[in-house]
């Protein structure tokens, strides 16, 4: 079982760029919840997932990020035009029911130049 | 505010030296509170998971107690090691809203030889 797995590991992207983070769950899960962690501080969650369907979105920004899940692949976090804001480690979590398991990713650190 | 608070926010101690760390939650009703681990870089790592029945749950030589009535939690580290550096995260998920961890902002250990 290889475990939550999320690439890429880090990220660098220029002020308007957009950025693409990806997430396995373990197998099994289809369940699926982002979470950002800024400097600092504590982790936030940002959105839960069920394959094919946004369940909460609440933690999101409104603009310029989006989230999914597709029937096959893995699920996307996507932020476009990104700012210096932006830049956080972004983790995943899976569970193979409603209530999150304990099993979260290795974390995407985006940098925002 | 937060609804999880811990203290310290950082401790030093030294190889083989036991602490405590404590997490004070307004979260109610609560589902369940999470210890985790985080080392620098890394995914966070469950590391006991208590009901609001529970008093204290044993990992190893962590040991994490839970009072429901003054909303606290403590972690106990026994005889810590080098590998026990790392960021301690106290969460604990509502009953409402059972897949939104609320996460504290954590306790970093620095343990030394």
């Amino acid at each position: 079982n290889a475990g939550v797995m999320q690439n890429p590991r880090h990220l660098v992207r220029r002020r308007g760029q957009e950025a693409r983070l990806r997430c396995s769950p373990m197998k099994g899960h289809s369940h699926v919840y982002w979470y950002r962690q800024l400097p600092e501080e504590g982790l936030k969650f940002m959105v839960y997932l069920q394959k094919e369907n946004i369940i909460d979105e609440s933690g999101m920004p409104k603009e310029r990020f989006s989230a999914e899940f597709p029937k096959e692949g893995p699920s996307i976090l996507r932020i476009q035009q990104v700012v210096r804001g932006d830049s956080a480690a972004y983790f995943c979590a899976s569970s193979p029911q409603r209530q999150p398991e304990a099993f979260f990713g290795q974390g995407t650190r985006l940098t925002v130049v | 505010k937060n609804q999880v608070e811990q203290s310290p926010q950082s401790l030093i101690i030294l190889e083989g030296k036991n602490c405590t760390l404590q997490c004070n939650y307004t979260v109610s009703p609560f589902s369940n509170l999470r210890w985790y681990k985080q080392d620098t870089g890394r995914g966070p790592v469950s590391l006991t998971i208590m009901t609001f029945s529970e008093n204290t749950k044993s990992n190893g030589r962590y040991t994490a107690t839970l009072d429901a009535d003054t909303k606290q939690s403590s972690l106990h580290i026994t005889a810590s090691q080098l590998s026990d550096s790392a960021s301690y995260i106290c969460v604990v998920i509502a009953l409402s809203n059972d897949y939104k961890l609320s996460f504290g902002a954590g306790t970093t250990v620095t343990v030394r030889a």
